[in-house]
C-alpha cells in the first residue's frame, strides 16, 4: 500500500530556531513530492520537488528530495510565529494526478 | 481570481439526513479533487474529476458518498444517509493538468452529524 509518513508529529520551538521537518514516502511509480503549509484553513503550495538533490529554496523555507533514499525534508530557518502551521507532504505517481497526504507535522513557534 | 468556493462553509445536521456540498474550481482549471480531513486519518482523497469525468473514485467510503461534475465550473459531494463517523472537514481543490500539478484548495466545509 502507498503511503507517506512525517515526523515528527509535533513540534514546538522559539522564535529564531531551524526546523527540519521530514518526510518518507513508499509509492509506486513515483512521480513528484509536494509540500503544504495548513495554518487555519486551506493547505497552501509550497513546494514540488521532481529530481533528486535540487534544493527548492523560498525565502527561509527550503526542501530537498532523496530518491534514493526516498526522503524529503523541510526547512525553516529562523522561524517566526507566523510560521506556526500543519506542514504536509504529498506524492503523486506516474499516470495520476491523485495526491497521497502524510499525516503533516503540527509546528509551534512560540515567542 | 476569487479561489476555490465552496459552500456551505459550515453544515450541522442530524444523522439520516440528506447533505450536498458544493465547489466551483478556479476557472479554467480542469481538474477537480474532493478530500475528507480528520484528526485521525488525516487528509485523504475521495474522488477527482478531469474534465468533467470521474477518474478515480477509489476514495470514496461508501454507497452513502456520490459526487458529479455536471459542468467545468460546479461539482457536488453528496451525503444520503449521513452518520456521525462522516464529520469531517470537506475540501474540494482544482489544478490545470499540465505542466503543473500543484492543488489549489478551497476554504473547506466543516460537516458535524449529530
Amino acid at each position: 500500500e502507498d503511503k507517506v509518513v512525517q515526523s515528527p508529529l509535533s513540534l514546538v520551538v522559539h522564535e529564531g530556531d531551524t526546523v527540519t521537518l521530514n518526510c518518507s514516502y513508499e509509492v509506486t511509480n513515483f512521480r513528484s513530492l509536494l509540500w503544504y503549509k495548513q495554518e487555519k484553513k486551506a493547505p497552501t503550495f509550497l513546494f514540488m520537488l521532481t529530481s533528486s538533490g535540487i534544493e527548492k529554496k523560498s525565502g527561509r523555507l527550503s526542501s530537498i528530495l532523496d530518491k534514493k533514499e526516498l526522503f524529503s525534508i523541510l526547512n525553516i530557518t529562523a522561524t517566526q510565529t507566523g510560521d506556526s502551521a500543519i506542514y504536509l507532504c504529498a506524492v503523486t505517481q506516474g499516470g495520476s494526478e491523485k495526491l497521497v497526504f502524510g499525516k503533516g507535522t503540527k509546528l509551534t513557534v512560540n515567542p | 481570481d476569487a479561489g476555490v468556493i465552496q459552500s456551505p462553509r459550515h453544515e450541522v445536521t442530524e444523522m439520516g439526513q440528506e447533505v450536498t456540498l458544493r465547489c466551483k474550481p478556479i476557472s479554467g482549471h480542469n481538474s477537480l479533487f474532493w478530500y475528507r480531513q480528520t484528526m485521525m486519518r488525516g487528509l485523504e482523497l475521495l474522488i477527482y474529476f478531469n474534465n468533467n469525468v470521474p477518474i478515480d473514485d477509489s476514495g470514496m467510503p461508501e454507497d452513502r458518498f456520490s459526487a458529479k461534475m455536471p459542468n467545468a465550473s460546479f461539482s457536488t459531494l453528496k451525503i444520503q444517509p449521513s452518520e456521525p463517523r462522516d464529520s469531517a472537514v470537506y475540501f474540494c481543490a482544482s489544478s490545470l493538468v499540465s505542466p503543473l500539478y500543484e492543488q489549489y484548495f478551497g476554504p473547506g466545509t466543516r460537516l458535524t452529524v449529530t
